[in-house]
């Protein structure tokens, strides 16, 4: 069982929504960062936050807003999604000292319509 | 050119086989290597990291080759439960890590 947690499994919203994901893990890592994958591709990097900071932002679109509360919980805020955003958004953390070892959620998946 | 290639496969193999996956990587100062392993409709799992001097965890062996830069993943006596995409993975610099497209194997009996 994985020991990061994502909510909700799957959400289904409109366009004019604002929807958030939330994902926890409690193993003491420090970097935390959200995927998007498309079906039948790899994952994409999107945000990364080390010790609570933004520390990447892959030129993400502005209707995806991360943020980390605390060391133990990532969001990601919604706001106006196209269909074209449908896709497996997962969350990862990573222990201190060892960035590219990448501890998955189960994933949330996200359909716009 | 894309920052990490792997060959999309899918490679078909019997029970018992040997299957041995590449990954080409374009930065040469990439720090860190790894293959991941995805389930179908799951996430995404570390199968091994990857050293110069190659490494094994009982079936498996990788390999690096910053020269040439390349890692290998070597899959020996094949089981069923190996069916997965294979997710070659390398760590650029800071937290930046890419995924390849992933080579997908069936192991039929």
């Amino acid at each position: 069982d994985t020991e990061v947690t994502q909510t909700p499994k799957h959400l289904v919203m409109g366009m004019t929504n604002k929807k958030s994901l939330k994902c926890e893990q409690h193993m003491g890592h420090r970097a935390m960062y959200w995927y998007k994958q498309k079906a039948k591709k790899p994952p994409e990097l999107m945000f990364v936050y080390s010790y609570e900071k933004l520390s990447i932002n892959e030129s993400v679109p502005s209707r995806f807003s991360p943020e980390c509360p605390n060391s133990s919980l990532l969001n990601l805020h919604l706001h106006a999604l196209q269909p074209e955003d449908s896709a497996l958004y997962l969350c990862a953390s990573s222990p201190p000292g060892s960035t590219g070892e990448l501890f998955f959620g189960e994933g949330s998946r996200l359909t716009v319509l | 050119r894309k920052e990490v290639e792997q060959d999309p496969g899918p490679f078909n193999v019997p029970e018992g086989a040997t299957v041995a996956f590449n990954c080409t990587y374009s930065n040469s100062a990439s720090q860190s290597f790894f293959w991941y392993r995805q389930d179908c409709r799951k996430e995404p799992k570390l199968l091994m990291s990857v050293y110069s001097s190659g490494n094994e965890d009982g079936r498996f062996t990788a390999q690096l080759n910053r020269a040439s830069q390349y890692i290998s993943l070597l899959i020996r006596d094949s089981k069923l439960s190996d069916s997965a995409t294979y997710l070659c993975v390398v760590l650029t610099g800071g937290f930046k890590t890419i995924f390849g497209a992933g080579t997908r194997l069936f192991v039929k009996a």
